[in-house]
């Protein structure tokens, strides 16, 4: 167990419907991190933040969005959904500790849209 | 953009026998990660290379770090079942501590009797 938790772990949905994916980073990490999942694109970056700001964008569709709150935990919004966007979505949590950024991962949550 | 590329993306091997898996990457990078994955479960930390010539070994696995090279390695010492997963390696922009993760796209490790 990683420590970090993320709801919820299966989501089927219709297209055209929008989510909130939600993510509780580790205790004391500041990051989040926001990554896709699929089989034809692998795993691809999606958005950064830091300490409730947004840090850095990957490859983020603009029906995708996501925020950080105060708490430290972060939601992803996925609207207008595509068949396409059916993937594991991972948040990762991490602190900077001598110079490293481990990464840990949650369980993810699987997006199956029909 | 760092570029992460790992071989084989399919490797089949029986128990007891060695294997190396390979992972390139484009630019300098900072650090070098190695992740295991199991099917339909999340990403566990392996390893994190620091610097040129690292090396660490964790029971059958062992994972080293040649900057120069823009080459990471994890080798695999007498394959056990319990090994069968899909390793993944992945690299962050130098100078980036806080930065996203460019991840390979994984090699997937069936180990049999």
């Amino acid at each position: 167990d990683s420590g970090v938790t993320q709801t919820p772990k299966h989501l089927i949905t219709a297209t055209g419907q929008r989510v909130t994916l939600r993510c509780s980073p580790r205790s004391g990490d500041l990051s989040v991190y926001w990554y896709q999942q699929s089989l034809d694109q692998g795993l691809q970056f999606l958005i950064q933040y830091y300490n409730g700001e947004e840090r850095a964008k990957g490859n983020i569709l603009e029906r995708f969005s996501a925020q950080q709150f105060p708490d430290l935990h972060s939601e992803l919004n996925l609207s207008s959904l595509e068949l396409g966007d059916s993937a594991l979505y991972f948040c990762a949590s991490s602190v900077v500790s001598g110079g490293v950024n481990e990464q840990f991962f949650g369980p993810g949550t699987r997006l199956t849209v029909l | 953009e760092l570029k992460v590329e790992q071989n084989p993306l399919f490797l089949s091997m029986q128990e007891g026998k060695n294997y190396t898996i390979y992972c390139n990457y484009s630019t300098t990078s900072d650090r070098l990660y190695w992740y295991r994955q199991d099917p339909g479960k999340s990403l566990e930390s392996l390893f994190v290379l620091l610097s040129n010539g690292a090396v660490k070994q964790e029971g059958r696995l062992m994972a080293s770090l040649d900057t120069k090279a823009r080459l990471s390695t994890l080798h695999i010492t007498a394959a056990v079942h319990d090994l069968s997963a899909t390793y993944f390696c992945a690299g962050n922009d130098r100078g980036s501590t806080l930065g996203r993760l460019y991840f390979g796209r994984g090699t997937q490790l069936t180990v049999w009797p």
